[in-house]
């Protein structure tokens, strides 16, 4: 079975400071997709940054970096320079070609950006 | 372009009703998926499709059926409607691997 993991439940950062949400999944696939989704008070999913497990270097969005540890099979968030509209609950996802190519959700984390 | 249209955003049903939540997309993507969203839990695979005519059971299925009679349109009935369906759906599709794009979701309390 896949399973993802995220760890910390809630956390809080203060504004233009940097944060590290924690996520690790559990796979026997040797190809796959990990993300990281933003769910904002509006419930819209958003995709944040995507990692394709063959490539080494880790994927950065603007301020949205994560660290990748395939062997330790972990896929942290970082974002840098905090804003007040990152506030959200983060979700990590892992990508499951078993199943037609849905996603495997940990419970999320939610971010409180305070002024 | 619309991406992934989910109808209704809200809905009220009592225990026993049947409805169908619809969810359509306009990108030409092969895969398909409805998931629902409960506090503490993240999102749930409910059942999936990976093209017209196929449909496959997710993580959490009982209580609903899904059919794909076109690759635009992907909608979940609900038979029967129970309290434990109390919850926020949502409807994703993608083109394997670049990530899903979902729905604005629906909201759906059963009394």
């Amino acid at each position: 079975a896949q399973t993802v993991t995220q760890s910390q439940p809630e956390m809080s950062v203060q504004e233009a400071e940097t944060v590290t949400l924690s996520c690790t999944y559990d796979t026997s696939e040797n190809n796959y997709y990990l993300f990281w989704y933003k769910q904002p008070p509006s419930r819209q999913m958003i995709l944040v940054i995507r990692q394709e497990a063959y490539k080494q270097q880790n994927a950065t969005e603007n301020r949205f970096s994560v660290n990748f540890q395939k062997a330790a099979k972990s896929f942290s968030l970082k974002i840098s320079d905090s804003q007040l509209g990152d506030t959200a609950m983060y979700f990590c996802a892992f990508i499951n070609s078993n199943s037609g190519y849905a996603l495997n959700f940990g419970k999320g984390t939610s971010l409180l950006v305070t002024p | 372009n619309a991406g992934v249209t989910q109808t209704p955003k809200f809905q009220v049903l009592k225990t026993g009703q049947s409805m169908t939540l619809q969810c359509a997309q306009d990108m030409n993507h092969e895969y398909m998926s409805w998931y629902r969203q409960d506090p503490g839990m993240g999102l749930r695979l409910i059942h999936y499709s990976v093209g017209a005519g196929i449909t496959d059971q997710g993580e959490v299925p009982n209580g609903y059926n899904v059919s794909r009679s076109t690759t635009e349109d992907f909608p979940l009935r609900l038979l029967s409607a129970a309290p434990s369906q109390t919850s926020v759906y949502f409807c994703a599709s993608s083109n394997r691997a670049p990530g899903a794009f979902f729905g604005q979701g629906t909201r759906l309390t059963v009394v």
